[in-house]
């Protein structure tokens, strides 16, 4: 059976303190990885595409990266409007079905 | 422009209503999406409409009715609801390639059922 484990559940950050996210997966297939960003009663905000092990992607503060069982989410010298629920999601199928992670409550204080 | 848009923004009904939920895409996406999610869970899937077809149907209650008019709208109908219905209902879309695709999603609505 598919599995997603983010961790940790929560994590509070100093401003400019940086840290990382860890999604692990295990699943039969993986056709892409991918994180999104959701505010509190917002939808997910999309951030990153992952195929394949050995991948990065980079955008601002946040760097993902792909190992064949995890991904990890680094968050550089964090801002407060770096606050956010990151979530992570696999798709296996060929119907767009994602499996999300429950998610990562990231909050950053100045 | 990855704009999926969503209306209404916030829905109060009673058990006995029939309402309907609306999302728009001009992305020219072939594949729509409609999540449930209560507070502090990540997103459920409930329906997948590939080339405005029904793909998936996670053994959602037929209290709850999709639809796909064209390949840029869909809806969801609800009718006699529960008070555990009460959720942010997100709407999304992604191109539908043979590879992993991104989806985008809507803002959601807020619905409340009492």
């Amino acid at each position: 059976e598919d599995q997603v484990t983010q961790s940790p559940e929560a994590l509070r950050l100093q401003e400019g303190e940086s840290s990382s996210l860890n999604c692990s997966y295990t699943v039969s297939g993986l056709r892409g990885l991918f994180w999104y960003r959701q505010d509190p009663g917002k939808g997910p905000e999309f951030l990153f595409t992952l195929y394949s092990a050995g991948e990065e992607k980079e955008k601002e503060r946040l760097k993902a990266t792909l190992t064949k069982k995890e991904s990890f989410l680094h968050i550089t010298a964090p801002k407060p409007e770096d606050s956010a629920t990151y979530l992570c999601a696999v798709q296996t199928d060929s119907w767009g079905k994602l499996q999300f992670g429950a998610g990562t409550q990231v909050v950053v204080t100045p | 422009d990855t704009e999926v848009t969503q209306t209404p923004k916030h829905l109060v009904m009673g058990m006995t209503n029939k309402k309907s939920l609306k999302c728009e895409q001009h992305m020219g996406h072939r594949a729509m999406y409609w999540y449930k999610q209560k507070a502090k869970k990540p997103p459920e899937l409930m329906f997948v409409y590939s080339y405005e077809k029904l793909s998936i149907n996670e053994s959602v209650p037929s209290r709850f009715s999709p639809e796909c008019p064209n390949s840029s709208l869909l809806n969801l109908h609800l009718h006699a609801l529960q008070p555990e219905d009460s959720a942010l209902y997100l709407c999304a879309s992604s191109l539908l390639t043979s590879g992993g695709d991104e989806q985008f999603f809507g803002p959601g609505t807020r619905l409340t059922v009492l």
